[in-house]
């Protein structure tokens, strides 16, 4: 089983849709959970982390389970600018170290 | 502002030869990483640092060095070029888990 993995995508919506990503990861012991986004030949930026509790940054929430070792991110009303790759990220348990799934192309049509 | 720079953006070079990518950060972060990102494999970890004199492999690091003399540098140097090392190469820093990574914008390397 691959570290983390991520649904491949691509997801193709309408402007004002409601969109959500899914993640697993396979080590119980990581701790801490990210999202990324990255425009096209760009670098990784991060998105926002993700807590146990779940936690919402404007049109964004990010969720965590931990017993299912589950990660999600809900993107709300989605703007044309949201188009871009979003990539699960989580910290290797024991480690400072960032383990990336492949991530999921998201285009946002008009 | 604080930043983190990677130079060359662009880089062609013949295989064979030994070839350094620079890696610089202002923020004083005592980690950094170097990652490769090929479509169909997502960003693999290359080579990574905790501190100054320290250095470790990560997932692809045949063929690959680095070293960490200061803080705020972390050159990666590939031996001897393959064709299978062409690749964006991206550098990242943190200082500390559960910050996340900032990440330079990366160097576009082909090797010919």
């Amino acid at each position: 089983r691959k570290e983390v993995e991520q649904d491949p995508g691509p997801f193709n919506v309408p402007e004002g849709a409601t969109v959500a990503f899914n993640c697993t990861y396979s080590n119980s012991a990581s701790q801490s959970f990210f999202w990324y986004r990255q425009d096209c030949r760009k670098e990784p930026k991060l998105l926002m982390s993700v807590y146990s509790s779940g936690n919402e940054d404007g049109r964004f929430t990010a969720q965590l389970n931990r017993a299912s070792q589950y990660i999600s991110l809900l993107i709300r009303d989605s703007k044309l600018s949201d188009s871009a790759t979003y990539l699960c990220v989580v910290v290797q348990g024991g480690s400072e170290k960032l383990v990336f799934g492949k991530g999921t192309k998201l285009t946002v049509n008009p | 502002d604080a930043e983190i720079t990677q130079s060359p953006r662009h880089k062609i070079t013949e295989t064979g030869r030994q070839v350094t990518l620079a890696c610089h950060q202002t923020w004083n972060h005592n980690n950094m990483f170097w990652y490769r990102q090929d479509l169909g494999h997502g960003l693999r970890l290359i080579h990574y640092s905790y501190g100054v004199q320290d250095t470790n492999k990560g997932e692809v690091s045949d063929g690959y060095s680095v070293s960490r003399s200061n803080t705020e540098d972390l050159p990666l140097t590939l031996e001897s070029a393959a064709s299978s090392q062409t690749s964006v190469y991206f550098c990242a820093s943190s200082e500390q888990q559960g910050n996340g990574y900032t990440f330079g914008s990366g160097t576009r390397l082909t090797v010919v």
